[in-house]
């Protein structure tokens, strides 16, 4: 069985600042690993994958996650904020065929 | 289509009605999720079709809870006597391959169900 924990319900950064996501996962093998954004009202969309080629992801809109296995972890990060990453981010696992999602984190960006 | 389509985008019912849910993936995907997501909450899985057949229906939480997808395309979940409890935004996602691992699945916009 496999399961995603995001730390943090919420998370604030002013703009420009850097943003950190956490997310540890567990699982019996080797995982997948996800990170998906959701605007309101909008379809949840890919931001990075990982897939065992390289532990450093790079993703769409500047953000990028490092899979740690020695730490169970893929934390998401982006070196300055913009407002329009605002929004709500989850990690998701699968060994295989299915998606499992953490509960997710929402990301407030301030001028 | 260019994306993966929800029908209805809002639906308001009444406990112990039937509702129908559709989900029209990408041309050509041949794997279909379906999710639940309620608030606060990420997304939770419900049931996975490879073509016509369910791979993998662990995630429905009861028989009041049902999908099909007849001729491996668009595909329907059926809630029967919803209850409060249903309600939540129905996702729906497809992919080119089976597997959410092997292959990126393009999720919809969502269902968002309310039951009075």
């Amino acid at each position: 069985a496999q399961s995603v924990t995001q730390l943090g319900s919420h998370v604030s950064v002013s703009e420009g600042a850097l943003v950190l996501l956490r997310c540890n996962y567990s699982s019996s093998v080797p995982p997948y690993l996800f990170w998906y954004v959701q605007y309101p009202n909008q379809g949840l969309q890919l931001l990075l994958k990982y897939t065992s080629a390289a532990t450093l992801v790079k993703g769409i809109n500047g953000f990028e996650a490092e899979f740690k296995k020695s730490e169970t972890s893929f934390h998401l990060t982006k070196p300055s904020a913009h407002m329009s990453d605002a929004a709500e981010y989850f990690c998701a696992v699968t060994p295989h065929s299915t998606l499992t999602f953490g509960k997710g984190t929402m990301l407030l960006v301030s001028p | 289509g260019a994306g993966v389509s929800q029908t209805p985008s809002n639906k308001v019912t009444e406990k112990g009605k039937y509702v129908e849910l559709r989900c029209d993936p990408i041309s050509g995907h041949t794997a279909l999720y379906w999710y639940r997501q309620s608030l606060g909450q990420g997304p939770e899985f419900l049931i996975y079709f490879q073509g016509t057949g369910a791979a993998d229906d662990s995630g429905l939480p009861n028989d009041r809870f049902f999908a099909v997808r007849p001729e491996g395309s668009v595909s329907t979940l059926k809630i029967q006597r919803t209850e409060r409890g249903d309600s939540a935004v129905y996702l729906c996602a497809s992919s080119l391959g089976s597997g959410a691992g092997a292959n990126v699945l393009t999720f919809g916009a969502g269902s968002r169900l309310t039951v009075l």
